[in-house]
């Protein structure tokens, strides 16, 4: 059974750097075309992509926040991190992790319940 | 940049009625179409990948469908656990974008 579970900070302030950590079970980070991925959703609005790492340490990330974003991955803990950088108000929203299947027509299938973070003074 | 635009941005229907959503890509190069059903407080919940693949799982009143740079979900007879919001995805070259969401409410 795959699961995976966001954790970090729920209130950060302007200009701070968020760091999250996606903790997962039930697949292994080394197997060939598996991914993991993290995505946003601010308060009342759509889904937003923000960056997937692949098993063999390939990282891709939305091109209009690629300066700010980092995606690493931790195998031997099961775990993926993303670190946002300069953290502004419009970055408030839930955040998501979620499992990629090996395969190209495959896409982000299993998904954490979120983590809340509130950008703030 | 691909952009995905969902129509219509709100569907009311009653409960047993066919609901037809629809997502239009400003581009496209494959069929990398998925559908995600979320309700409130909850994670995406996969429902079609590859335009027309039901994930494990899913009932069979949803269907996918494409024409072109047009994809189209289907629910026939909409059961009232059905009622949520609605979003497409592209998914190619390692990019994901999605669109802007359909709910669909009871009217």
């Amino acid at each position: 059974q795959i699961t995976l579970k966001e954790s970090g900070p729920t209130l950060v302030k302007p200009t701070q750097t968020l760091t999250l950590t996606c903790t997962f079970s039930g697949f292994s980070l080394n197997t060939y075309g598996v991914g993991v991925g993290w995505i946003r959703q601010p308060p009342g609005k759509a889904l937003e992509w923000l960056a997937l790492i692949y098993w063999d340490d390939d990282a891709r990330y939305n091109s209009s926040l690629r300066s700010r974003l980092t995606i690493t991955k931790v195998t031997s803990k099961n775990q993926v991190v993303l670190t946002m950088t300069n953290m502004d108000v419009v970055d408030t929203g839930t955040y998501f992790c979620a499992h990629k299947s090996p395969g190209s027509g495959r896409t982000l299938e299993y998904w954490g319940l979120g983590t809340v973070v509130s950008v703030s003074s | 940049e691909i952009v995905l635009t969902q129509s219509p941005g709100i569907l009311s229907l009653s409960p047993g009625e066919t609901a037809t959503l629809h997502c239009r890509a400003s581009q496209i190069r494959t069929s990398y179409v998925a559908w995600y059903q979320q309700k409130p407080g909850q994670a995406p919940r996969l429902l079609i990948y590859g335009a027309f693949s039901r994930t494990t799982g899913i009932p069979d009143r949803f269907s996918g469908s494409a024409s072109g740079t047009d994809f189209t979900l289907t629910i026939s007879r909409v059961e009232p656990e059905d009622f949520a919001v609605y979003y497409c995805q592209y998914y190619a070259s390692s990019q994901y974008t999605f669109g802007q969401g359909t709910k669909l409410e009871i009217k």
